[in-house]
């Protein structure tokens, strides 16, 4: 158990859809990430919240869109995804240090397939 | 501009064998180092870190890394590898919205 869990699991949806990926975090944590991995390709930074507060985004497409209601959430909503958004999307979260040093709790992740 | 390289993008070991898993890292000042795993399906768990002090850290599962600063290496090694230790191995330097990850090293374990 990390402490950190994600719904669903799997997902297959449709390019024309709407969804949305959800990830709660046990920890008391203050920050909280989404991440993209690929087949063959390193992780992926693409949301980063602190206390509720968007604090980074690495020019994810606007199909992905976060919401961060408070600090033990965070959601991704997705809609009108491509097949190359097919991946593993992973939920993270930390103590929250600007400055670097803490280590990250991971979910399970939610393995999206676009058909 | 920082950065983590792992070199190698698999490795395979046969059970019981030792195995060291290479990191090499780009950073203007003193790193915050992990490795994490990810087995398959999963998310990743953190093996071990390393801030400050002693240069060999010991982690879980019997893994140990040993910063290099002249090397700016930081490799993660086990004794006598188990079949259950065939997963992904990251390295990462920074921490928290600093994280950097290398590409993952994919270990394989023969019987």
């Amino acid at each position: 158990e990390t402490g950190v869990t994600q719904t669903p699991r799997h997902l297959v949806m449709g390019m024309t859809n709407k969804k949305s990926l959800k990830c709660e975090q046990h920890l008391g944590h203050n920050a909280m990430y989404w991440y993209k991995q690929s087949a063959k390709k390193p992780l992926e930074l693409m949301f980063v919240y602190s206390l509720e507060e968007r604090v980074e985004n690495n020019s994810v497409p606007s199909r992905f869109s976060p919401e961060c209601p408070n600090s033990s959430h965070l959601f991704l909503h997705l809609h009108t995804l491509q097949p190359e958004d097919s991946a593993l999307y992973l939920c993270a979260s930390s103590q929250d240090r600007r400055q670097g040093g803490d280590e990250q709790f991971f979910g399970p992740g939610t393995r999206l397939t676009v058909l | 501009a920082q950065s983590v390289t792992q070199p190698d993008i698999h490795i395979t070991v046969s059970e019981g064998a030792s195995l060291e898993l290479r990191c090499n890292y780009s950073y203007g000042a003193t790193p915050y180092l992990f490795w994490y795993v990810q087995s398959p399906g999963q998310g990743l768990q953190l093996l071990l870190k390393y801030f400050s002090g002693d240069t060999l850290v010991q982690g879980i599962k019997g893994f140990e890394a040993e910063f290099k600063r002249s090397q700016s290496s930081f490799n993660l090694r086990k004794p006598s590898v188990h079949w259950s230790d065939a997963a992904e191995y990251f390295c990462a330097v920074g921490g928290g919205f600093k994280t950097i990850f290398g590409a993952g090293t994919r270990l394989f374990v023969k019987a």
